[in-house]
């Protein structure tokens, strides 16, 4: 079975502190994708990555970054984090670029910015 | 722009059969996928369609139409563990993941 994992469930941060969510995935996927999850709103795409050392822009990169360095893990970082950034964010990994792809998604994290 | 339509909540009977429909406008069409997703936990992989018709899976079906731009979710014998968010997205002509915002479905007993 395909594991996502992803560095915290719930994680508490203050205004303007810079902010690491970490996620790996263990099937040497190919692409990997960070998404926000807000009430009422579908899953939102930030950015996402087909390959290391690439990524994308999504719908909604304003106010985040990605790394990836490494096949296996892939990053997001909020430079400073604000109050509309308390949100679900959702990792998720595919194997190719293949239309039929299945996203598989980590548990996700919480993240509250007070 | 691009639009995903899908019912905010439904409430069903445990036991009974649910249809949960998805409405589309996408700039082109790769395929369409149905995520189940419980509360508090991500989603999971249910279907995928990429051509007109029924697909069967279990208590599970999915039915496309790329003409109508219409897809459904048909859950039957509703077990209570069936409560959950179930998320419609369409996959547009450069691969991208266009999500519905999902639709919350209560089985009660």
């Amino acid at each position: 079975d395909v594991k996502v994992t992803q560095s915290s469930r719930y994680l508490v941060k203050r205004t303007g502190e810079k902010v690491f969510l970490e996620c790996v995935q263990d099937m040497d996927h190919e692409n990997m994708f960070w998404y926000r999850q807000d009430p009422g709103l579908g899953l939102r795409l930030i950015y996402f990555s087909y390959d290391v050392k690439m990524k994308e822009k999504g719908d909604i990169p304003e106010g985040y970054s990605v790394s990836r360095e490494k096949k296996e893990r892939f990053s997001l970082i909020l430079e400073s984090a604000s109050t509309n950034q308390t949100s679900m964010y959702l990792c998720a990994s595919s194997l190719g670029r293949g239309a039929t792809d299945t996203q598989y998604f980590g548990p996700g994290t919480r993240l509250t910015v007070l | 722009g691009q639009n995903i339509d899908q019912p905010t909540e439904m409430t069903a009977t445990e036991g009974a059969i649910v249809q949960i429909n998805c409405t589309y406008q996408t700039s082109g069409f790769n395929g369409l996928f149905w995520y189940q997703q419980h509360a508090g936990e991500a989603p999971t992989f249910l279907s995928y369609n990429v051509l007109d018709g029924l697909e069967e899976k279990g208590r599970f079906s999915s039915f496309l139409s790329r003409s109508k731009g219409y897809s459904y979710l048909l859950l039957k014998e509703l077990q209570m563990k069936d409560s959950a968010s179930y998320l419609c997205a369409v996959l547009d002509s450069n691969y991208q993941l266009i999500w519905g915002a999902g639709t919350k479905l209560i089985i009660k007993p």
